[in-house]
C-alpha cells in the first residue's frame, strides 16, 4: 500500500504549456512538501504546506503554485513551462511541520520540457 | 541559510569494507536526516537524529551538535548498499529540508 504516491511518473511536454503533478499521501500526515531535483541530482525545497500555512522558497518562480484540495493531497501546478523546469519533482509528507518528524517521499515525477 | 557539505562526493569500495560518509552544516539545526536514493530514483529516510547516535542493522549515524557534524557509517558493506546517500537538515517549523549534494557510493563485489 503506497504511502506517498505521485502521478504521472513521467511527463514530457513542450515549452509554454501548463501542467500539473498530483501527490497523495495515505499516512494521515499534516504537512506535505514539494522538492525539485535538478540534473546534478541536487534536491531543493520548493514548498511546504500544512493546511494552515504555505511556505514558499523565495527562489521558486511564481509560475509554480501548489494546490491542496484536502489534507491528503498537494498538487503542483506549473504555468508556461520552460526548458529549465526539466527535473525530477518529489512530493513528501511528514506527521507535522516541525523538525522532529521523518519525511516520507513519493517516487518522483520526471518532467522533461522540450 | 544553512549550508550543508558532504564528503566524499564519490566513494568506491570493496564488499565488506567499513564505510564513512561525513556531513557538516553551517547553522544550528533542530534535526539532521540521512536519506538514501537508489539508482531507481526513490528516496528513503534512513535516520533522523538531533543528538548522539542511532543504529539500524549495519547502518550507524552519529551527530555532534557542538561541531555541527554528522557521520553515516556502514559496516560490512554489500553491493546492495550502492546508492546515493544524502544528508539533510531541518531548522524547525515547516520549512522543509536543506540538502547536501549527496555521496555516490559504489560497493564492488
Amino acid at each position: 500500500d503506497t504511502a506517498v504516491s505521485q502521478t504521472p511518473k513521467y511527463l514530457v511536454t513542450q515549452m509554454g504549456n501548463d501542467k500539473s503533478i498530483k501527490c497523495e499521501q495515505n499516512l494521515g500526515h499534516d504537512t506535505m512538501y514539494w522538492y525539485k531535483q535538478d540534473s546534478k541530482k541536487f534536491l531543493k525545497i520548493m514548498f511546504s504546506y500544512n493546511n494552515k500555512e504555505l511556505i514558499i522558497n523565495e527562489t521558486v518562480p511564481n509560475r509554480f503554485s501548489p494546490k491542496s484540495p484536502d489534507k491528503a493531497h498537494l498538487n503542483l501546478h506549473i504555468n508556461s513551462l520552460e526548458l529549465g523546469d526539466s527535473a525530477v519533482y518529489f512530493c513528501a509528507s511528514s506527521q507535522d511541520g516541525g523538525a522532529w518528524w521523518e519525511q516520507y517521499f513519493g517516487p518522483g515525477t520526471r518532467l522533461t520540457v522540450t | 541559510k544553512n549550508e550543508v557539505e558532504q564528503s566524499p562526493q564519490n566513494l568506491t569500495a570493496q564488499e565488506g569494507e567499513f564505510i564513512t560518509i561525513n556531513c557538516s552544516y553551517s547553522v544550528g539545526i533542530s534535526a539532521l536526516h540521512w536519506l538514501q536514493q537508489h539508482p531507481g530514483g526513490g528516496i528513503v529516510s534512513l535516520f533522523m537524529l538531533s543528538s548522539g547516535k542511532k543504529k539500524h542493522g549495519r547502518l550507524i549515524a552519529t551527530i555532534n551538535i557542538q561541531e555541527k557534524h554528522s557521520s553515516l557509517h556502514i559496516t560490512a558493506s554489500h553491493p546492495r548498499d550502492s546508492a546515493v546517500y544524502i544528508c539533510a537538515v531541518s531548522g524547525g517549523g515547516a520549512d522543509g529540508l536543506t540538502f547536501g549534494k549527496g555521496t555516490h557510493l559504489i560497493i564492488q563485489p
